[in-house]
């Protein structure tokens, strides 16, 4: 299995980029990269996945250096409603069972005005 | 959640009382899981299923049972429920089992064993 790291919380202000990296030193060939936000109250929602290099949508990019051994998620220009946890998943392209996809804990990341 | 519908969205039960939780999906998703939620454990996986009738545990699932009689619908049976078990319950769809296919999840069940 591959485990995740991550900050535990984070803060910043509105306007600001936010990096968040997630360590996964013991990531395996097949392994895709994924994160999720969830808000209070919610169930996270799937915000971005990628497998080497970078990758970029509407809400965010995805940092992945050559050895895949950590990523980094980034917010660009966060604002109030940015304001949730932050969950780095690493997981089994295919072949695999769902038990071998982790959560962890997240990061909680709190924006201030 | 756009085509995941949990129910009860809030339950308080007693201790040893059976406790059924309901996972509704209109997305035709082969794959669909359960998960509980607690203060610093993150999400983790409680029972998933492949198929009806098809499912495997994941890594809480001791006290959990679960039942897949049609594609849209994913129960999670607590068969006596204990105070450990206060945990706010989520479930998730998928197209696939793999990580890419991305998940959907619910709003969740908050359940309070007292």
């Amino acid at each position: 299995l591959a485990k995740t790291t991550q900050p535990i919380s984070m803060d910043s202000y509105e306007g600001q980029e936010v990096n968040i990296t997630c360590s996964h030193n013991n990531i395996a060939t097949n392994d895709y990269i994924t994160w999720y936000q969830q808000f209070p109250s919610q169930g996270p929602r799937f915000i971005i996945q990628g497998y080497k290099t970078k990758v970029t949508n509407e809400v965010a990019s995805l940092f992945i250096p050559a050895d895949r051994k950590s990523s980094t998620l980034s917010l660009p220009r966060v604002s109030l409603s940015d304001t949730a946890v932050y969950y780095c998943l690493v997981g089994d392209v295919g072949g695999g069972s769902a038990s071998k996809i982790i959560f962890g804990s997240g990061t909680r990341l709190s924006i201030r005005p | 959640d756009a085509g995941i519908t949990q129910s009860p969205r809030h339950k308080v039960t007693e201790t040893g009382t059976p406790v059924t939780l309901r996972c509704h999906q209109t997305e035709n998703h082969r794959y669909m899981y359960w998960y509980r939620q607690d203060p610093g454990h993150g999400l983790r996986l409680i029972h998933y299923s492949y198929g009806v009738k098809d499912t495997d545990k994941g890594e809480v699932s001791d006290g959990y049972s679960v039942s897949r009689s049609k594609t849209e619908d994913f129960l999670l049976t607590l068969e006596s429920a204990t105070s450990s078990q206060t945990s706010v319950y989520f479930c998730a769809i998928s197209e696939s089992h793999r990580v890419d296919s991305g998940y959907t999840f619910g709003s969740g069940t908050r359940l309070t064993v007292v």
